[in-house]
């Protein structure tokens, strides 16, 4: 059975690019959560996916967007990258209204200079 | 609103010792409290996790945690430690009814041989 899974591993952009991560949520798992981890920080919560919605979005500014598929992955769009963008990306899925389900993909660690 | 407190940023102890990471939480509902490892250049493994019932949770790798809804606490604990548990530890919550998890900002624990 296979986790979540999130491509790609590592990223490198410049300021102002656009870039989009991916994420494939665990078999039988229906919701999708991403999280940013700057370095030394804890995960910071961006938003939550469920039925290809957007059911919950932290204190993060509108150039963060996201989307799901009728197959449940998920992907994070970041538009207009700031050097503030540079962390690692979390993707979490679980099954909707069952936190204690979540599980965590690797991440992929965006760097932008 | 909840909010999760890990009082020590850093831990340093010798291999074989006994260990305590400290994790406080504020909720104004009902929570479930998770402890997660991450070990360098990683994602997120679920250690334990606390829903209801019995206080005291046994994990993965020899750690345990208790919870005490008196001081809100959730301290992590493991009679004797490995070079291998070298890594940082993060206390999150989740409050009943939502799927956002709240972090702490985390402990590195070192081992020292």
């Amino acid at each position: 059975d296979a986790g979540v899974t999130q491509s790609p591993t590592h990223l490198i952009k410049t300021r102002g690019q656009q870039v989009t991560l991916r994420c494939s949520p665990k078999s039988g798992h229906d919701t999708v959560s991403w999280y940013q981890q700057a370095l030394g920080q804890g995960p910071q919560f961006i938003f939550q996916y469920y039925e290809e919605e957007e059911r919950q979005r932290g204190n993060f500014p509108d150039r963060f967007s996201g989307h799901q598929f009728p197959n449940y992955s998920s992907e994070l769009n970041v538009n207009a990258l700031l050097l503030g963008d540079s962390a690692l990306y979390l993707c979490a899925s679980s099954l909707v209204g069952s936190a204690e389900t979540q599980y965590f993909g690797p991440g992929t660690r965006l760097l932008v200079l | 609103a909840q909010s999760v407190t890990q009082l020590d940023s850093q831990v340093p102890v010798f291999e074989e010792a006994p260990v305590e990471l400290r994790c406080n939480y504020s909720s104004s509902v009902s929570v479930y409290l998770f402890w997660y490892v991450q070990y360098p250049n990683q994602g997120l493994q679920l250690l334990l996790k606390y829903l209801s019932g019995s206080t005291l949770v046994k994990g993965i790798n020899g750690f345990e945690a208790e919870f005490n809804k008196s001081q809100t606490s959730f301290h992590l604990r493991k009679p004797s430690v490995h070079i291998s548990d070298t890594a940082e530890y993060f206390c999150a919550a989740v409050a009943g009814g939502y799927q956002k998890v709240t972090f702490g900002t985390g402990t590195k624990l070192q081992v020292i041989p």
